[in-house]
């Protein structure tokens, strides 16, 4: 079993939509979370930690359920512009652990 | 502030030629880390830093080399080139590897096809 696991899609979303993605990860001990955008041949950049509680920044909503080793993310009011690949990201032991992304592809 | 610089954006190498990616961050990070990322796979770490005279192997270590000298520089060695070794080669950079506030500045990349 992969440590971090994320769907591939490509999810196609029509602008102005809501999407939404999983991501679970085999370590329970793992200790904090993240999400990174990686845009077309571009290098990746960190969009938002995960928080316990949950949290939001803006249209983006980060959930986190250590219980069942998953977490999510939510994008509302979908964008042209968040066309990309999101990497859900796991600290373990002070060391990244990356999923392989999932791609968006958001519709006019 | 440049952040973290790159250099070559493109190779080609030959199999069995040598070459070193080089990676320079002007933030002052102490951390520096080496990740390749071959298509729909996720970020592999090669070799990462923990400071000046300071290097530890990843997850990938087999057929590179690293140092670091310096607090800014990170260079990354290939000896022997394989075919295996095609892929993007990003360089990082973070200011602490604390659980919570660990985020990473990565370069733009190198993509490497040996051929």
């Amino acid at each position: 079993r992969k440590e971090v696991e994320q769907d591939p899609g490509p999810f196609n979303v029509p602008e102005g939509a809501t999407v939404a993605f999983n991501c679970t990860y085999s370590n329970s001990a793992s200790q904090s979370f993240f999400w990174y955008r990686q845009d077309c041949r571009k290098e990746p950049k960190l969009l938002m930690s995960v928080y316990s509680s949950g949290n939001e920044d803006g249209r983006f909503t980060a959930q986190l359920n250590r219980a069942s080793q998953y977490i999510s993310l939510l994008i509302r009011d979908s964008k042209l512009s968040d066309s990309a690949t999101y990497l859900c990201v796991v600290n373990m032991n002070y060391q990244l652990i990356w999923g392989a992304g999932t791609k968006l592809i958001i519709k006019p | 502030n440049a952040g973290v610089t790159q250099t070559p954006k493109f190779r080609i190498l030959k199999i069995g030629q040598s070459m070193t990616l080089q990676c320079t961050q002007d933030m002052n990070h102490n951390y520096m880390y080496w990740y390749r990322q071959d298509p729909g796979m996720g970020l592999k770490l090669i070799y990462y830093s923990v400071g000046a005279g300071i290097t530890d192997k990843g997850e990938v270590p087999n057929g590179y080399n690293v140092s670091r000298s310096t607090t800014e520089d990170f260079p990354l060695r290939l000896e022997l080139a394989a075919p295996s070794q095609t892929s993007v080669y990003f360089c990082a950079s973070s200011y602490t590897t604390s659980a919570e506030y660990n985020e990473q500045f990565f370069g733009p990349g190198t993509r490497l096809t040996v051929l």
